[in-house]
């Protein structure tokens, strides 16, 4: 049963427009939401993060929002630059100690020049 | 440079012969995991560690065993692999189990990729 949703698998920007990718999750008691990014033969690195308490975080070209009515986030890249061609993986963690994050499936973004 | 290393890169072995994957972190970290990633399901938690002696299952212990007698290295060992553990591992590192604002970098090894005929 998949608590963090990514539905879509890819997707493809042309450069210097806006990429936006979606996230949707199940369990409310998550408090803390965080963006990965994946280049190929690389682990995941961190991207941006947002707790619970908030609606949006901003660290230059991302941006990511958070409705925790509806249980989404979504992150913003703008402009979009073929450099950030990656799978991105959001994830999330509980109000738990055991530090564990639940990923979503990842969307392979894709920025044309 | 902060670093999680692991060995090895790519693993092809067959069916009930043990191996080790090793990590190690270099940023005195205490807290440690084992992640697998499979197509469709993205990275799920096999084992983690809150510190030295300390380990606990993830949500796919199964086939899995861990130890971890020093600070920096987490060790992930399949006893008796089987071909459903054919994946790609990653062995994480964090300050603290707690993704906070400062040491909400947790940070991977560049994984293994593992095959199991």
């Amino acid at each position: 049963d998949q608590q963090v949703k990514q539905n879509s698998p890819s997707l493809s920007v042309q450069e210097g427009r806006i990429s936006i990718l979606n996230c949707d999750y199940t369990n409310s008691m998550f408090d803390y939401f965080l963006w990965y990014k994946k280049y190929p033969a690389e682990g995941p690195t961190f991207l941006i993060s947002i707790s619970s308490i908030k609606d949006k975080n901003e660290d230059g070209r991302f941006t990511v929002f958070l409705n925790k009515s509806a249980k989404h986030l979504s992150l913003h890249i703008v402009p979009s630059q073929p450099g950030d061609s990656a799978v991105y993986f959001c994830a999330a963690s509980d109000s738990g100690n055991t530090g564990k994050l639940i990923f979503g499936q990842g969307t392979t973004l894709q920025v044309k020049p | 440079e902060a670093q999680v290393t692991q060995n090895p890169r790519y693993l092809i072995t067959v069916t009930g012969k043990k191996l080790t994957v090793t990590c190690s972190q270099n940023m005195n970290h205490e807290y440690m995991s084992w992640y697998r990633q499979d197509p469709g399901l993205g990275l799920r938690q096999i084992y983690y560690s809150m510190n030295v002696e300390v380990t606990d299952k993830g949500d796919v212990p199964e086939g899995y065993k861990v130890s971890r007698k020093e600070k920096r290295n987490f060790p992930l060992i399949l006893e008796s692999p089987s071909p459903n553990q054919t994946s790609l591992y990653f062995c994480a590192s964090s300050l603290s189990n707690r993704p906070t604002n400062r040491g909400r970098s947790t940070y991977f090894g560049p994984g293994t990729r593992l095959t199991v005929t």
